[in-house]
């Protein structure tokens, strides 16, 4: 069975520009998160969906920072305009249910570099 | 909202000796406790969870325990081995929250 599908792995780009990360969440599973791991911050939850719903977006760390979820099979994370402080390693994951009480996995993540 | 402490930092042993790490958490609701390992370079791999209504549960060479009243639960890594060297992290799921929050994570370091 396929994992979580993050892509692209890297990605290096000059401030300004817009970024989009995706993810294919495992078949079947009905949450998706999306995560941010830097150095200073650890791994913070940045927002979920709940069969295609955004639930809690709070997370997100400005309005540069949007999430979509058009189906079950895919999400993408878009940050517009850049900025250098944005480098970090973006996870997505998924989990079989609302509830929570069933275990998130995470994809290989996207490692984001903003020169 | 949650807010999870982890201890230690960093965290040498001995090959073949224990390894413990602690987290205590804020959020009296929360129901959920997984613990992941991070490989360098790598995604966090769940290795073992525990929910609110179980004091303990074990998997082989490790273990969890939970104390809701003292809001605290640990990992516990017996006869650890070169390849138990890695970031472990903490979580927790709050009451009324699907998102985990984390701790800052363990550097477990094996010596030969």
């Amino acid at each position: 069975d396929a994992g979580v599908i993050q892509s692209p792995r890297h990605e290096v780009t000059e401030m300004g520009q817009e970024v989009t990360l995706r993810c294919k969440p495992i078949s079947g599973h009905n949450s998706l998160f999306w995560y941010r791991q830097t150095m200073m911050r650890g791994l913070e939850l940045l927002i979920y969906f709940n069969n295609n719903v955004p639930i809690d977006d709070s997370g997100m760390p400005e309005d540069r920072f949007s999430a979509k979820m058009p189906n079950a099979s895919f999400s993408t994370l878009k940050i517009q305009p850049s900025e250098p402080r944005d480098s970090a390693v973006y996870f997505c994951a998924s989990s079989l249910d609302r509830a929570g009480l069933q275990p998130q996995h995470f994809g290989d993540g996207t490692r984001l570099s903003i020169l | 909202g949650e807010n999870v402490e982890q201890h230690p930092s960093t965290l040498s042993v001995q090959e073949g000796d224990s390894a413990v790490i602690k987290c205590t958490y804020s959020d009296s609701a929360s129901n959920y406790f997984p613990w992941y390992k991070q490989e360098l370079g790598k995604r966090p791999q769940l290795i073992i969870d525990i929910r609110s209504n179980v004091g303990e549960k074990k998997d082989q060479r490790i273990a969890v325990t939970l104390n809701k009243t003292a809001k605290h639960f640990s990992l516990h890594i017996t006869e650890t081995q070169p390849e138990d060297s890695a970031v472990y992290f903490c979580a927790a799921r709050g009451g009324g929250a699907d998102g985990l929050t984390f701790g800052k994570g363990t550097h477990l370091i094996i010596q030969p």
